[in-house]
């Protein structure tokens, strides 16, 4: 069965510094999807970027990026330049036929 | 455009109750899925629904239930409401399948007494 490891329960780190969010996901697929997904207090989640397996390029959407290693089975999501209002928990997800979260990083970005 | 529209917001239930959750999705996006979102368990898939046909199912017993209606509203029932059933219950929508982008609503928070 598909699983999803987020080893970071919490998180936290100045504004303006980098962080890096790490997952890791276990599947014998070869065709799939990968996810971050952000829910801040007002629960709401909001996709942040999506990685498809056969693309060998890391994703990329403005300050936040993701380091997709496949034969590791490794999708960590990088925030550069982090804002207060990144503050939030945030889910990495896995699909093939369903979808897969993880168990979530909280992060805080403290000013 | 309008959002994904979750009804109620709140809800409070006792044991042995029956449930009905709504859901509304964007404007012509026609898949709807729903996940239910536990401290301990985390967030969880329950369904999808597209062009109201079940098109995939998580591991939930048969007391969850769903389904869409032609306009791509959809609800979810849970009969039978146990404790552990106190949830918070998202729903998102996307145009066609699960692996585009997700749109979700706030959410539904059910508490079973």
């Amino acid at each position: 069965a598909q699983t999803v490891t987020q080893s970071q329960p919490e998180m936290s780190v100045q504004e303006a510094e980098t962080v890096t969010l790490s997952c890791t996901y276990d599947t014998s697929e070869n065709n799939y999807y990968l996810f971050w997904y952000k829910q801040p207090p007002s629960r709401q989640m909001i996709l942040v970027i999506r990685q498809e397996a056969y693309k060998q390029q890391n994703a990329t959407e403005n300050r936040f990026s993701v380091n997709f290693q496949k034969a590791a089975k490794s999708f960590s999501l990088k925030i550069s330049d982090s804002q207060l209002g990144d503050t939030a928990m945030y889910f990495c997800a896995f699909k093939d036929d369903k979808i897969i979260f993880g168990k979530g990083t909280r992060l805080h970005i403290l000013p | 455009k309008a959002g994904v529209t979750q009804t109620p917001r709140y809800l409070i239930k006792t044991r042995g109750q029956q449930v009905t959750l709504s859901c509304s999705p964007i404007s012509g996006h026609r898949s709807v899925s729903w996940y239910q979102q536990t401290p301990g368990q985390g967030l969880q898939f329950l369904f999808e629904y597209f062009s109201e046909t079940q098109r995939n199912k998580g591991n939930f017993p048969g007391r969850f239930s769903g389904r869409q209606f032609s306009n791509s509203r959809s609800e979810m029932n849970v009969s039978t409401l146990e404790l552990g059933d106190s949830a918070l219950y998202l729903c998102a929508s996307s145009l066609e399948a699960i692996n585009e982008k997700l749109f979700f609503g706030s959410g539904t928070q059910l508490s079973v007494l």
